[in-house]
């Protein structure tokens, strides 16, 4: 099984400030057959479900702001919020999805 | 819209059983495998196991294979989670998330509200 770690493990960013989490896997989640990161980045806020942000690494869900950008490739990825809202306080997780799914321990962002 | 919308809170003795629904709307119930993800309070998410709409053929995690069914009614656009011999540690919030994928991509794009199973004597 492919185990996901994520750095840090909480995160205080100023409200306008840029906000970088990290995530690496235990073996590439990268699939040269169709050149993609299997990849996601979800969003929980508190009392919530989780959200997905980001999928095949950088790839953007309907509807996210384009703060929410990803990065990476083969073990070591990024997910970075260019100007940290209020509302974006929330733990994210990272999971990889090219064998039996698995989710990073997650990064809880709260303001500073 | 996307909807998954599950059955309430329960409370069970150790040793017992649940039984967790899903009722998915907004979408086509057969495309899109449905899997199943915990959450321990405090914890991180823990993925269970997916069921194919289609078929209803299972697929579970190796850490519980023998002590969880996934069941469809298709008529109802339904997904059932059943966990038996609970015990304290399978306390948590269970969530269904509805797949990318008619086959399970593991990617997992809308999520049940979640319900929160307590198991205490």
């Amino acid at each position: 099984d492919i185990v996901m770690t994520q750095s840090p493990d909480s995160l205080a960013v100023s409200l306008g400030e840029r906000a970088t989490i990290n995530c690496k896997s235990s073996q590439s989640v990268f699939y040269s057959s169709n050149n993609k990161n299997y990849l996601a980045w979800y969003q929980q806020k508190p009392g919530q479900p989780p959200k997905l942000l980001i999928s095949w690494a950088f790839t953007r869900e309907s509807g996210v702001p384009d703060r929410f950008s990803g990065s990476g490739s083969g073990t070591d990825f990024t997910l970075t919020i260019s100007s940290l809202q209020a509302e974006d306080l929330a733990v994210y997780y990272c999971q990889q999805y090219v064998t039996t799914p698995s989710f990073g321990p997650g990064t809880k962002v709260h303001i500073k | 819209q996307v909807q998954l919308v599950q059955s309430g809170s329960e409370l069970r003795k150790p040793g017992a059983s649940v039984k967790i629904a899903c009722e998915a709307s907004g979408y086509t119930f057969t495309d899109y495998a449905i899997n199943w993800v915990r959450q321990a309070p405090g914890q991180g998410l823990e993925w269970m196991g997916w069921i194919n709409t289609n078929n209803g053929n299972p697929a579970y995690a190796q850490g519980f294979r023998g002590r969880l069914v996934f069941s469809l009614d298709n008529s109802l656009s339904t997904t059932y989670l059943q966990i038996s011999s609970l015990r304290a540690e399978d306390t948590a919030v269970y969530y269904c998330a509805r797949d990318s994928e008619r086959l399970a991509a593991g990617l997992f794009q809308s999520w049940g509200q979640g319900t929160l199973v307590t198991v205490s004597s």
